[in-house]
């Protein structure tokens, strides 16, 4: 169970735009900024947006990120076929199990 | 660019002690940010394991922490895992990894990861 929680799966065409859901709490995404990962099968995961709404240098801006109160929101829009991939949400969570927290993360099917 | 290389055995006896070392290149850890590891079981999803800043200083995670030692050599430029007292539920996919954000918020740079199988 994790303490970010994500859908199991998402799915879209080439070209259209999909969006991935995490939810948290008070104690996590409502006070602590969010990080994304995209992980391509069989390899590290790797860091698409940071600060909530960041990207580091050479990810293209058809990803972008979002925050609203405890939730958070990874958008990506002209779907390829190698955005196929699963993604994580991750965060710091300031509760009793102060720590470093993922989201059970997301497998993004283009079809 | 910087890199991390994860490595050490990949086979563990249950009950027995995990041991990883993960080195740094073209960057001094001296310099900053949090250090990380995180595991992945297979077929399953990221978990941090605990994050060690060049003073030494540590963060658990609280389910993991009665097991977990990470120390950091800054004359070698690497850090270290120690878990004790594995299972075959601590058998996974482990990464390290530099929090350019927070103790473990986000992690720009990632290694290549390291099986480690926890079986008699």
């Amino acid at each position: 169970q994790s303490v970010l929680t994500q859908p199991p799966s998402v799915s879209a065409a080439p070209r259209q735009k999909v969006t991935i859901s995490c939810s948290g709490s008070s104690s996590n995404i409502g006070i602590n900024s969010v990080s994304w990962y995209q992980q391509l099968p069989g390899t590290a995961p790797k860091l698409l947006i940071y600060d909530n709404n960041k990207r580091p240098s050479g990810i293209p801006d058809r990803f972008s990120g979002s925050t609203s109160g405890t939730s958070a929101t990874l958008g990506i829009t002209g779907l390829q076929t190698g955005d196929e991939a699963d993604y994580y949400c991750g965060t710091w969570d300031n509760s009793l199990s102060t720590g470093g927290v993922f989201g059970g993360g997301t497998k993004l099917t283009v079809l | 660019q910087v890199q991390l290389q994860e490595s050490g055995p990949g086979l563990v006896n249950p009950s027995e002690t995990l041991s990883l070392t993960c080195a740094v290149s073209a960057y001094s850890i001296s310099s900053g940010y949090y250090w990380g590891w995180i595991r992945q079981p297979p077929g399953k999803g990221l978990e941090w394991i605990g994050s060690i800043y060049h003073s030494g200083n540590t963060y658990f995670n609280p389910s993991l922490k009665s097991r977990v030692t990470i120390s950091v050599d800054t004359s070698e430029n690497q850090f270290s895992l120690k878990l004790t007292s594995v299972t075959a539920a601590d058998t996974a996919v482990y990464y390290c990894a530099r929090y350019v954000l927070g103790v473990a918020i986000a992690a720009d740079y990632w290694g290549r990861g390291t099986l480690v199988t926890v079986s008699s």
